[in-house]
């Protein structure tokens, strides 16, 4: 069955620190996409990244940067020197490839970011 | 700008009541989601749609249903609400593919809180 934890539960830091929110993943297929998703205090969530099963390779965004192993099934999200703006509720997330009514976006719990000032 | 909009950003209902909750995109997109999200539960999937007058069961469906009578709308309908049933829910789309392997765009949320 398929699995996405997010053992941190809430994550406190100072603004410019190096933050870095764990996602594991548990799947038993060899083709499948995980995403992140950040929900500031407004609510609505936003899509950050998605990558799939067969591109192992790191990938930066200004700030933002991921990074995918299957040898430890995680997929990792690092904010480098944080901001205020960055609080927020971050969602890990996985969905098994293919055609079928029944595969669907598994959802990890998420991690509660706060950056103070 | 992409967009999903939901009609209410908070609403409260008596016990009993039949509520409906609107979901409208501009982004032509094909499949659209209905999500509850409560606090220790995360998000959980209530139902979905591929196409216009077509609609899936999510994982949490009891006690709801949907309509989607146009590509851009979708909409979730508590047929007689209960106490239970308080919770932010989120709409979401994405473009056709696998239904649950293209991004999702949210809308903002409804928190709805049944008394």
């Amino acid at each position: 069955a398929q699995k996405v934890t997010q053992a941190q539960t809430e994550i406190s830091v100072v603004e410019k620190e190096d933050v870095t929110l764990d996602c594991v993943y548990e799947t038993r297929d060899t083709t499948y996409y995980l995403f992140w998703y950040k929900q500031p205090p407004s609510g609505e969530l936003v899509f950050l990244i998605r990558r799939n099963s067969f591109d192992e390779q790191n990938e930066i965004s200004g700030r933002y940067s991921w990074n995918f192993q299957k040898s430890t099934s995680s997929f990792n999200f690092t904010i480098t020197a944080s901001q205020v703006v960055d609080s927020a509720v971050y969602f890990c997330a996985l969905s098994e490839a293919g055609a079928g009514n029944n595969r669907k976006l598994i959802w990890g719990l998420g991690t509660s970011l706060a950056v103070n000032p | 700008d992409v967009k999903v909009t939901q009609s209410s950003r908070y609403l409260v209902k008596r016990t009993g009541e039949k509520v409906f909750l609107e979901c409208v995109q501009d982004m032509d997109h094909e499949n659209m989601f209905w999500y509850r999200q409560d606090p220790g539960l995360g998000l959980r999937l209530i139902y979905f749609s591929y196409d216009v007058k077509m609609k899936e069961k999510g994982d949490i469906p009891e006690g709801y249903s949907v309509s989607r009578e146009k590509k851009e709308r979708f909409s979730l309908i508590l047929e007689s609400a209960s106490t239970n049933q308080t919770s932010m829910y989120l709409c979401a789309s994405s473009p056709v593919g696998g239904y649950h392997n293209s991004p999702l765009h949210f809308g903002n949320g409804t928190r709805l809180t049944v008394t």
